[in-house]
């Protein structure tokens, strides 16, 4: 059975980093993108970009290049996205997904909600 | 970047309703249309791939069509438990954006 597991909430402060997962299991990790996905309060499903573990190939929307950093660890099964410097703007829930070959979001994890708050 | 017109914005309809969700995108994307629904406080979930093929365990009243640039959900008879708010994505190339999003009120 194909699971992806988010890590918890987490509250904190503008300037802060962050790093929250994603730990896949029942697939090939290494065989198939991790799209991330943003939804901020109130609004809708924001593509952010996406990582192949195969090869940690990155591809980014424009909107989010340079705002976040994708990566996965295939030891652990394990992607990740990681904020250097949070901003209250960033307060939002984050959704990992699973790719299928066909191009659509065939997996979900739970989403972690992420909250920038001074 | 692709653009998403995705309408309506909301809509509320009876049971047993027949319900239409149009999108639209700026160029064509053959048929890398894809349909989610999603629940408040839940994740979304894939009901239709590549315009118009059913995902497993989803109820066969939820239809996909089109292709180019014009895309439709049907839903054949609209139940209970088809609130919620449905959207589109594309995934012909990066970024693989998504719709606006149609949320459904049931009357």
């Amino acid at each position: 059975e194909v699971q992806l597991e988010q890590s918890g909430a987490q509250v904190k402060k503008p300037g802060e980093s962050l790093k929250i997962s994603c730990k896949t299991s029942g697939y090939s990790f290494t065989s198939s993108w991790i799209a991330w996905v943003r939804q901020m309060p109130g609004g809708g499903l924001e593509w952010m970009g996406m990582i192949f573990p195969g090869d940690s190939n990155i591809i980014f929307s424009p909107s989010f290049q340079g705002q976040v950093t994708m990566s996965a660890d295939r030891s652990l099964t394990t992607a990740y996205l990681q904020w250097d410097s949070l901003k209250a703007s960033d307060s939002a829930i984050y959704f990992c997904a699973r790719q299928a070959t066909r191009g659509d979001l065939d997996f979900w994890g739970q989403g972690t909600l992420v909250t920038v708050s001074s | 970047d692709i653009q998403m017109t995705q309408s309506p914005s909301s809509l509320s309809a009876s049971v047993g309703d027949r319900v239409t969700i149009t999108c639209r995108t700026s160029q064509t994307i053959s048929n890398y249309l894809n349909w989610y629904q999603q629940k408040p406080g839940k994740a979304p979930k894939l009901l239709i791939y590549a315009a118009f093929n059913l995902q497993g365990g989803v109820p066969s009243r939820f239809s996909g069509g089109g292709s180019g640039t014009a895309f439709t959900l049907t839903i054949s008879s609209l139940q209970p438990e088809d609130s919620g708010t449905y959207y589109c994505q594309h995934s012909y190339n990066p970024p693989h954006t998504f719709g606006q999003g149609t949320r459904i009120e049931i009357k």
